[in-house]
């Protein structure tokens, strides 16, 4: 398994419409868990994090499964500015300190009018 | 809003050439790394630094590439003899331990 893996894509949506991306991680030990949000080459941007109890940011919601090793991101009420390629990340155990992370491949979504 | 400065933005140069990418992290964080994305794939980590020593790198921080905080305010990437799958876009970040990433807006850096 990938160490970190999203659904492929592309996800095409109107606006107000309701997507959930999905993302598997390999390594059972991980702690931290995020999504990010990345416009057309820029860069990275934090999304929220995601806690085991799941959490809320306006119209994004985060959940984490970890039995099934495996993290979603549900955007409810899709707006044209939500067009972006949503990152999963999911950083190995920290040693020492510094936290590199390793991001999935991305999933596109494209919100139309 | 403090924020991560790279420089340049964009940079072409020709294969065999010695590059230098910069980036002024934020002031008061000590955990400083270099990543890399590759037109239509992931973002890779290359290397964290951390006490102006290494502290992890990936199999592509390979003897070509080299990095430096030469005084209290820069932190560079050193790629020494480009290729042309050199070319990327390089991300320069810093936190402060032990989350709480601050991205750069990147070099696209261009090998022909």
């Amino acid at each position: 398994r990938k160490e970190v893996e999203q659904d492929p894509g592309p996800f095409n949506v109107p606006e107000g419409a309701t997507v959930a991306f999905n993302c598997t991680y390999s390594n059972s030990a991980s702690q931290s868990f995020f999504w990010y949000r990345q416009d057309c080459r820029k860069e990275p941007k934090l999304l929220m994090s995601v806690y085991s109890s799941g959490n809320e940011d306006g119209r994004f919601t985060a959940q984490l499964n970890r039995a099934s090793q495996y993290i979603s991101l549900l955007i409810r009420d899709s707006k044209l500015s939500d067009s972006a390629t949503y990152l999963c990340v999911v950083p190995p155990p920290s040693q020492g300190g510094s936290e590199k992370l390793v991001f999935g491949k991305g999933t596109k979504l494209t919100v139309n009018p | 809003e403090p924020e991560v400065t790279q420089t340049p933005s964009h940079q072409v140069t020709q294969m065999g050439q010695e590059v230098i990418l910069r980036c002024v992290p934020i002031s008061n964080h000590l955990y400083f790394y270099w990543y890399r994305q590759i037109l239509g794939q992931k973002v890779e980590f290359l290397v964290s630094f951390y006490n102006n020593e290494i502290s992890e790198k990936s199999e592509i921080f390979d003897d070509q590439f080299s990095v430096e905080r030469p005084d209290g305010s820069n932190f560079t990437l050193k790629i020494r003899s480009t290729k042309l799958e050199d070319s990327a876009m390089y991300f320069c970040a810093s936190s402060p331990p032990p989350t709480g990433y601050t991205f750069g807006s990147g070099t696209r850096l261009t090998v022909v």
